[in-house]
């Protein structure tokens, strides 16, 4: 079947602009997370949904960042007035309950 | 929180030969510690995980072992081949919770 897909596959945008990364989980997966990754770096916890529910937004990094899940299945995550700081791969993972995570192949986002 | 070291950052071994990664983390609640392999350009793939209440796992020429006393894990891979080169990365957290991974292991195998 289908794994989980992300959208747009890159970003390039301008410094303070707005942008959103989506997450299509795989079909009937409860869990959907969100991972930032440096390149050479192990991926970073951002925030997590179980259905639609926003579990944890620790990783956050800042009130710029929100994610929403409103139906439980597709994700977006949200950066606000984006800054050179914000450039990085975000990838996205879905699971069964307490199950295995399968990652997508992730947004390289690149801020002016 | 949970906080995973992982060691050594590169790690060159000749084809045939075994390859061992080692992980330590912080926090005692953490129940679950997958190993994912992430080859270049592509997406991070599970390759094998372990529950606390398991010590030692092992799936073909891959086993992990678990030290909860300790708090380490470790991988190994045995008859290692060109194509298990790649960057490996260990985790630690609660299934169906966040995971904290570690900073990786490049692998190469030479041939």
């Amino acid at each position: 079947g289908a794994g989980v897909s992300q959208s747009p596959r890159y970003k390039v945008t301008k410094r303070g602009q707005d942008v959103a990364l989506r997450c299509d989980p795989i079909s009937g997966h409860v869990s959907l997370y969100w991972y930032r990754q440096a390149l050479g770096q192990g991926p970073e916890f951002l925030t997590y949904f179980n259905y639609e529910a926003q579990q944890d937004k620790s990783g956050l990094p800042n009130d710029r960042f929100s994610a929403e899940r409103p139906e439980g299945s597709i994700s977006t995550l949200t950066i606000q007035r984006t800054e050179q700081r914000d450039s990085a791969m975000y990838r996205c993972a879905s699971s069964l309950t307490r199950s295995e995570q399968f990652f997508g192949p992730g947004t390289r986002l690149t801020v002016l | 929180g949970e906080n995973v070291e992982q060691h050594p950052s590169t790690l060159s071994v000749q084809e045939g030969d075994s390859a061992v990664i080692k992980c330590t983390y912080s926090d005692s609640a953490s129940n679950y510690f997958p190993w994912y392999k992430q080859e270049l350009g592509k997406r991070p793939q599970l390759i094998i995980d372990i529950r606390s209440n398991v010590g030692e796992k092992k799936d073909q020429r891959i086993a992990v072992t678990l030290n909860k006393t300790a708090k380490h894990f470790s991988l190994h891979i045995t008859e290692t081949q060109p194509e298990d080169s790649a960057v490996y990365f260990c985790a630690a957290g609660d299934a169906g919770n966040k995971l904290t991974f570690g900073g990786g292991t490049r692998v190469l195998v030479k041939p």
